[in-house]
């Protein structure tokens, strides 16, 4: 079962910013580091956010990552359409032997 | 162009045994960790287990441990996870990761295969 906490949806129209949030506890995000993964309908997981806030070679700048103590959170700004997707955040967590944890995932639904 | 291909998915019945494989190509296969993480029909992801780059650290997650096994092969760029006493929650489709590191600790992954459907039923 995930222990990070992930609103089940999202929404927004094209142009806004929308915002998700992850929740964790001091084992997991509070010291490692959070990643982002987009799954698009149909697709396997992509890797968007690693190391919090740093962006893989060829994902938009629309999308920024940041932390703050036990939570961290996922913006994406000029919300477009094939932006509709799940998104997971993850991070170990070091109470589990070393177990790497995932959020329970966001759906993000374009207006 | 970097690419993991798992097969070995299919339909078991509970408490039998099924071994998934993941061929890897475009990319140096013994410098990197690997991983398996799983999605159940419908829900979320959950990270299954991982290797590193010479199988000297090994992790699994809670709910596979003592009944999943996973392994590599570098001369043949090829990952496995042994699966045996399988459970109707096992049920999912399993993904191949690439590690960004060659230890499992603190990696993550930028390349994910497309997955094997395991169906646990009787």
């Amino acid at each position: 079962q995930s222990v990070l906490t992930q609103p089940p949806s999202a929404s927004g129209t094209p142009g806004q910013r929308v915002t998700i949030s992850c929740s964790g506890s001091s084992s997991n995000i509070g010291s490692n580091y959070v990643y982002w993964y987009q799954q698009l309908p149909g697709t396997a997981p992509k890797l968007l956010i690693y190391r919090n806030n740093q962006r893989p070679s060829g994902v938009p700048d629309r999308f920024s990552g940041s932390k703050s103590g036990t939570s961290a959170s996922l913006a994406i700004s000029g919300l477009r359409s094939e932006d509709e997707a799940d998104y997971y955040c993850a991070a170990w967590d070091d109470s589990l032997s070393g177990l790497y944890v995932f959020g329970t995932g966001t759906k993000v639904t374009v207006l | 162009e970097m690419q993991l291909v798992e097969s070995g998915g299919g339909l078991v019945q509970p408490g039998r045994s099924l071994r998934l494989s993941c061929a890897a190509s475009g990319f140096t296969f013994d410098d990197y960790a690997m991983h398996w993480v799983r999605q159940a029909p419908g829900k979320g992801l959950e990270w299954v287990s991982g290797i590193s780059w010479n199988s000297g650290n090994i992790g699994y997650a809670d709910s596979v441990k003592g009944r999943f096994t996973i392994s590599r092969d570098n001369a043949k760029n090829s990952l496995y996870l042994q699966m045996n006493s399988l459970r109707a929650e096992d049920t999912a489709l399993y993904y191949c990761a690439k590690g960004i590191t060659g230890t499992i600790v603190d990696d993550y992954f930028d390349y994910w295969g497309q997955g094997t459907l395991v169906t646990v039923s009787s």
